[in-house]
């Protein structure tokens, strides 16, 4: 059975470009919860997917938006990426009520130089 | 303003001997809280959780303990092995107003000694 996958695993972009991150949820999961870890950091909530929408949204600017596809996967995108977006950026799936644990990815580490 | 707090940034414990993670919130509507562990270059691997219905939750070596009227949770590690070395977060949610968003801790970084 597998977990939450993500690619890639590791990505460098300079300031100004744009990034698409992937990842698939652990199977008989329906909901893609998307964090953002800084160095030193715990995970700050960026936004979560259910049935294709944003669900909740954290305090990100729009310049980050995803989207869920019908097999559950999702893609996280960053926009005009500024070098505090580098940070390691985690995905972690879940069934869909409220308390149902999250189970997270290994993670994509962006620098952005 | 850190809803979620731990603020021991490390500990070190003998092999065998108990460690003890802390973690206090400030926010009196979360009603469910998890610990995770996260090795380097991985995410972090769920441990365990207790809801606010509770106040101790015990799998294995690992004991949650929640004590709501000081806005207090610690995490029990009981023996500790080298293998438990890791950072360990602390998280929070309010399930029951429909909020989905995990707020995490800072983390505590753990090392046990052989």
């Amino acid at each position: 059975d597998a977990g939450v996958t993500q690619s890639p695993t590791h990505l460098i972009k300079t300031r100004g470009q744009q990034v698409t991150l992937r990842c698939s949820p652990k199977s008989g999961h329906d909901t893609v919860s998307w964090y953002q870890q800084a160095l030193g950091q715990g995970p700050q909530f960026i936004f979560q997917y259910y049935e294709e929408e944003e669900r909740q949204r954290g305090n990100f600017p729009d310049r980050f938006s995803g989207h869920q596809f019908p097999n559950y996967s999702s893609e996280l995108n960053v926009n005009a990426l500024l070098l505090g977006d580098s940070a390691l950026y985690l995905c972690a799936s879940s069934l869909a009520s409220p308390q149902e644990t999250q189970y997270f990815g290994p993670g994509t580490r962006l620098l952005v130089l | 303003d850190q809803q979620v707090k731990q603020n021991s940034p490390s500990l070190s414990v003998q092999e065998g001997r108990i460690s003890i993670l802390n973690c206090d919130y400030t926010n009196s509507m979360f009603d469910y809280f998890l610990w995770y562990k996260k090795y380097p270059a991985e995410g972090p691997t769920f441990l365990i959780s207790i809801s606010s219905i509770k106040d101790k939750n015990e799998d294995g070596r690992f004991t949650v303990f929640l004590n709501k009227s000081a806005k207090h949770l610690s995490l029990h590690i009981v023996p500790s092995q080298p293998g438990d070395s890791a950072v360990y977060f602390c998280a929070a949610s309010e399930g029951t107003s429909g909020t989905y968003k995990y707020i995490f801790g800072t983390g505590t970084r753990l090392k046990v000694l052989a």
